[in-house]
């Protein structure tokens, strides 16, 4: 069965923190790992990664995949408040997109 | 212009009733999708559909329908609504997927509430 698994599940750090969340998984005919954060509405879209070993940068966020060992990071350097939210990692197989339980992240001032 | 849009943004019904959801995209995308989270902020995917065909049904309940009037909408219709489908639905689109990878973009969500 299909699975993405996140940890930790649940972080509190403070304002100029570096943090990194992460993301394993199992998915049939994998095609690429997505991140997303969501605060109190819609899922908003982060990154899309699909080859090994190359980091994808936006800001303070970048993201790596790993296609051997099967997962990824989110790393956020200086965090702030406003990055307080929950991510969510995805495996994308074929018309398919299976979402890990999601890390929440809680930035204190 | 928003991308993904949603109608109700909330929903409030007493058991037993038969509801719908509407989704539109203006992103010219060929592949819309239903999605449910719950009370734990779990995302299930429930349907997607590309050029008006169902290509996944994650074993959904059927009283739960998908309906295409085009290619830019999908709609949700639920049957007899249970205490347990109070849940956050959300829609999103993407490009038809094929041998391209493409990203999924989300509508707000319609907060359901079964009483």
């Amino acid at each position: 069965e299909d699975k993405v698994v996140q940890s930790p599940l649940s972080l509190v750090v403070h304002e100029g923190d570096t943090v990194t969340l992460n993301c394993s998984y199992e998915v049939t005919n994998f095609r690429s790992l997505l991140w997303y954060k969501q605060e109190k509405k819609a899922p908003t879209f982060l990154f899309m990664l699909t080859s090994s070993g190359i980091e994808k940068k936006s800001g303070r966020l970048s993201s790596i995949l790993d296609k051997k060992e099967l997962f990824s990071i989110l790393n956020i350097t200086a965090t702030q408040t406003g990055d307080s939210a929950v991510y969510l990692c995805a495996g994308r197989s074929q018309g398919n997109l299976i979402f890990g339980k999601g890390t929440k992240l809680s930035v204190k001032p | 212009d928003t991308a993904v849009s949603q109608t109700p943004k909330y929903l409030v019904t007493q058991m037993g009733n038969d509801k719908s959801i509407k989704c539109e995209q203006n992103l010219g995308h060929d592949t819309m999708y239903w999605y449910k989270q719950d009370s734990k902020k779990f995302l299930k995917i429930m349907f997607s559909y590309n050029n008006k065909e169902l290509i996944i049904n994650e074993t959904v309940p059927n009283r739960f329908s998908p309906k295409s009037p085009d290619k830019a909408h999908l709609n949700l219709h639920i049957n007899s609504l249970e205490l347990g489908d109070s849940a956050v639905y959300f829609c999103a689109s993407s490009r038809y997927e094929g041998i391209r990878q493409e990203t999924q973009y989300f509508g707000p969500g319609t907060r359901l509430l079964v009483l």
